[in-house]
């Protein structure tokens, strides 16, 4: 079991925004640790999307934003276009900072 | 251009063993931290093992301790998984990653171990 939450999936059509929650079960958020956000297209390895809560690596577009507040973070996709289509996944660091954690992941469709 | 090859999957029988690789180039590997993270067929990524830039530490998941062992050689930009009494729900895509701060900056392209008689 996560100790990070996220709903399975989320859906919007083109243009539109969404967002997608990772909740923290345990400390490891609530004690100040970043959590990440990476994209995962189909069939293809995860890609860095998000990284220190609300950061974009060269090359993100603008439309995709993070956010933290508490024990919760949050991942927000503005003009949503198909190929944002992928599986999006919120990771941190254990309470040792010595491992990681994920989330369950959440599945994006674009109707 | 950073690149994470692995190699080194296949098919193995429960409690058969497989070492994988992970070929770095493109940076100096001996500066990063590097994990391992698996994704079992249609599941969720989840995290394997770590080890620190020298070799000196290692962090495994409570699923994998005592069975797997990380490794790195870093004259030879390499980074290993050791898997031994492989077993069913060992079966995943096994991915190398690059850390930087707490997370994966780069990610290999993933090799498929399948457990199974």
């Amino acid at each position: 079991q996560s100790v990070l939450t996220q709903p399975p999936s989320v859906s919007g059509a083109p243009g539109q925004r969404v967002t997608i929650s990772c909740t923290v079960s345990s400390s490891n958020i609530g004690a100040g640790y970043d959590v990440h956000w990476y994209q995962q297209l189909p069939g293809t390895a995860p890609k860095l999307l998000i990284y220190a809560n609300n950061n974009r690596p060269s090359g993100v577009p603008d439309r995709f934003s993070g956010s933290k507040s508490g024990t919760s973070a949050s991942l927000a996709i503005t003009g949503l276009q198909a190929e944002d289509e992928a599986d999006y996944y919120c990771q941190s660091s254990d309470s040792s900072l010595s491992g990681w954690v994920f989330g369950g992941g959440t599945k994006l469709t674009v109707l | 251009e950073v690149q994470l090859v692995e190699s080194g999957g296949g098919l193995v029988q429960p409690g058969g063993s497989l070492r994988l690789s992970c070929a770095a180039s493109g940076f100096t590997f001996s500066s990063y931290w590097m994990h391992w993270v698996r994704q079992a067929p249609g599941k969720g990524l989840v995290w394997v093992s770590r080890m620190n830039s020298d070799g000196g530490s290692t962090y495994y998941a409570d699923s994998v301790k005592g069975r797997f062992t990380i490794s790195r050689d870093n004259a030879k930009n390499t980074l290993y998984l050791q898997m031994n009494s492989l077993r069913a729900e060992d079966t995943a895509v096994y991915y190398c990653a690059r850390a930087v701060n707490g997370r994966a900056d780069y990610w290999g392209q993933g090799t498929l171990v399948t457990v199974s008689s």
